[in-house]
């Protein structure tokens, strides 16, 4: 079936420093999904990217859709403590369902 | 405008409890999902619905049930609940289909069987 992999599982970062997170896909997507998770909150949308070779920035993030569309990455320049949470990447093949990956979590040390 | 809301926020079951999550949404939102949230698992999709009246099953539906006989309300259902089933469950609402819309996410539900 269809699978989402997000890499790195954890990063631990040094305030100021920047941060990268990777998802790729075993199967083309029709777009994917950005969410941020605070410790003991809830997933909040950050932004789609739909079309190949896509890019968009949000302040400090940067979000990039591969040109083949089965692979994506946020950028974060910067990092600030206000980062820390969990990042997590849902593609969909234009069916229904969204896969989420399993997410990078984002330490930030002051 | 409370979004999505989630009861119980927190809940201790003994194995083969049943319980009944409620979410609810006031967003007029056709869409509702509900998630279970697994350490290193990511979101992983239990049930949704595409509107009042219907639901299907998602990616890891065994030993749950749900219901939307409102709009605005998605009842999941553990039956028989299993030391397996402790998790922390999100539901999750979008206006259209998940391919194109955002979705937004109550609190959560961390459940703990014992």
């Amino acid at each position: 079936g269809q699978q989402v992999m997000q890499i790195p599982q954890y990063q631990h970062v040094q305030e100021g420093e920047d941060f990268t997170t990777y998802c790729n896909s075993s199967t083309t997507l029709s777009n994917i999904q950005w969410y941020k998770q605070r410790p003991g909150g809830h997933p909040v949308f950050l932004i789609q990217l739909v079309k190949s070779g896509e890019v968009k920035k949000q302040k400090r993030l940067t979000f990039q859709f591969g040109e083949a569309k089965k692979n994506s990455s946020l950028h974060i320049t910067a990092t600030q403590t206000t980062d820390v949470g969990t990042y997590f990447c849902a593609g969909n093949t234009g069916g229904f369902k969204t896969i989420f990956g399993a997410g990078t979590r984002l330490f930030v040390k002051a | 405008n409370a979004g999505v809301t989630q009861t119980p926020k927190f809940r201790v079951l003994k194995t083969g409890q049943s319980m009944t999550l409620l979410c609810a949404q006031d967003m007029n939102h056709e869409y509702m999902y509900w998630y279970r949230q697994d350490p290193g698992m990511g979101l992983r999709l239990i049930h949704y619905s595409v509107g009042e009246g219907t639901t299907a099953k998602g990616e890891v539906p065994d030993g749950y049930n749900v219901s939307r006989l409102k709009k605005q309300n998605f009842l999941l259902g553990l039956e028989s609940a299993a030391p397996s089933q402790t998790s922390v469950y999100f539901c999750a609402s979008s206006r259209d289909s998940s391919s194109r819309d955002t979705q937004y996410f109550g609190p959560g539900t961390r459940l703990t069987v014992l």
